[in-house]
């Protein structure tokens, strides 16, 4: 089965400034997808950004972009000019082909963005 | 994008009784629907994989007949909690998965969640 990891229970950042928020998994797949959506008060899940493993490059959606490292499974989260509005839950999350395509989420990182 | 909507988005029943929870793909054919489960400050839980008109695939630990999963068309899903009592009191979210041109296959798109709350 595969596991999704994040350490980082809580984090508060200053607004504009810069956080990165880390996620390991462990899986013996080859072919896989990644992804970080942020659950904000309203508990809707929001997709922030998404990764295949197959693609070397690193994913980038405006002020969020990842850091792929797929030897060492990781893909950690860095969100630029951080605004009032990322205040939420940071779900990392591992899917693969089977089980139709099932999420597998990480615990979850409560990231604070104050003034 | 498409959307998912969940309804009801809050329950409050009496222990013992069924409760059951309806999710809809409103611009989209859902080729499967997921259910989780989400205690507060937790993360999420995936109940079980549903495909349209085929049994559901539950997740081990998940107790297929308390928790009743239904896909009778392409933009349905149900959960049906029978003879619910105050554990199951939770946050369940659906999210469905779609095929198509316009939508990617590896796509979730989630619905806003029901809050069941078991007395």
């Amino acid at each position: 089965a595969q596991t999704v990891t994040q350490s980082q229970p809580e984090m508060s950042v200053q607004e504009a400034e810069t956080v990165t928020l880390s996620c390991t998994y462990d899986t013996s797949e080859s072919n896989y997808y990644l992804f970080w959506y942020k659950q904000p008060p309203s508990r809707q899940m929001i997709l922030v950004i998404r990764q295949e493993a197959y693609k070397q490059q690193n994913a980038t959606e405006n002020r969020f972009s990842v850091n792929f490292q797929k030897a060492a499974k990781s893909f950690s989260l860095k969100i630029s000019d951080s605004q009032l509005g990322d205040t939420a839950m940071y779900f990392c999350a591992f899917m693969k082909q089977g089980r139709g395509y099932a999420l597998n989420f990480g615990k979850g990182t409560s990231l604070l963005v104050t003034p | 994008g498409a959307v998912v909507s969940q309804h009801p988005s809050w329950v409050i029943c009496k222990s013992g009784t069924s409760v059951k929870i309806e999710c809809r793909s409103l611009d989209f054919q859902a080729t499967t629907m997921f259910w989780y489960r989400q205690f507060p400050k937790q993360s999420l839980m995936l109940m079980a994989t549903s495909n349209e008109g085929s049994k559901a695939t539950y997740e081990q630990g998940v107790e297929k007949d308390k928790f009743l999963i239904n896909h009778a068309s392409l933009t349905l899903s149900t959960l049906t909690v029978t003879s619910a009592h105050p554990e199951d009191s939770s946050f369940y979210i659906c999210s469905a998965r779609g095929d198509s041109a316009r939508i990617s296959y590896n796509e979730q798109f989630f619905g806003p969640g029901t809050r069941l709350t078991v007395l």
